[in-house]
């Protein structure tokens, strides 16, 4: 049981939005910057958003993050093909003295 | 450009050992703090370590403290990760990671404990 809540699924169609929405606590999301991260299958993860809504050079403004209490929400917008993969959230836990992930999201663009 | 390369992996039998390496090369290693994540088959990311810049601060996941030890050679922009009393639930493909965000990661090595 992973620390922060993701849904475990997300679809969408081509050219459509979607948004992945990851829950936590106080002493992690709330007190301490969220990242993003893609993990195509097959491949390393990829950082697609730091510092709850910085996106790292290379990565398109398709993808974009956000932060409100102590909860994040990543959107992908103009949906590809390309962007079937698993989709992470992390950030540091004060209170544990630990970095935490979501237990991942399955995009599907159908 | 940044490139972080894992080695070290293999089959080891459960309460055997192992040491990984990250090798780093394209950045300064000495100015960033690092990490290791694992994942094991089918399932999603899980962190194990982390190290500063200097090395005199780590932190490990529960489900390995006091069984594995993360530590760094700025000198040869090494990272490492010493893991004993392996267990079955320890297999898994292992990341080195730059930054306390993780901005880039390795190929990952793989580690398979069983008898």
């Amino acid at each position: 049981q992973s620390v922060l809540t993701q849904p475990p699924s997300v679809s969408a169609a081509p050219g459509q939005k979607v948004t992945i929405s990851c829950s936590g606590i106080t002493s992690n999301i709330g007190n301490n910057f969220v990242s993003w991260y893609q993990q195509v299958p097959g491949a390393t993860p990829r950082l697609l958003i730091y510092y709850n809504n910085n996106r790292p050079s290379g990565v398109p403004d398709r993808f974009s993050g956000s932060k409100s209490g102590t909860s994040a929400t990543l959107g992908i917008s103009g949906l590809q093909t390309g962007d079937e993969a698993d989709y992470y959230c992390g950030t540091w836990d004060s209170s544990l003295s630990a970095v935490v992930f979501g237990g991942g999201t399955k995009l599907t663009v159908l | 450009e940044v490139h972080l390369v894992e080695s070290g992996g293999g089959l080891v039998q459960p309460g055997g050992a192992l040491r990984l390496s990250c090798a780093a090369s394209g950045f300064n290693f000495s100015s960033y703090e690092m990490n290791w994540v694992r994942q094991a088959p089918g399932k999603g990311l899980e962190w194990v370590s982390y190290i500063s810049r200097s090395g005199n601060t780590r932190y490990y996941a529960d489900s390995v403290k006091g069984r594995f030890t993360t530590s760094r050679d700025n000198a040869r922009n090494t990272l490492f990760l010493q893991m004993d009393s392996l267990r079955v639930d320890d297999t898994a493909i292992y990341y080195c990671a730059r930054a306390h965000y993780c901005d880039s990661w390795g190929q990952g090595t793989l580690v398979t404990v069983s008898s």
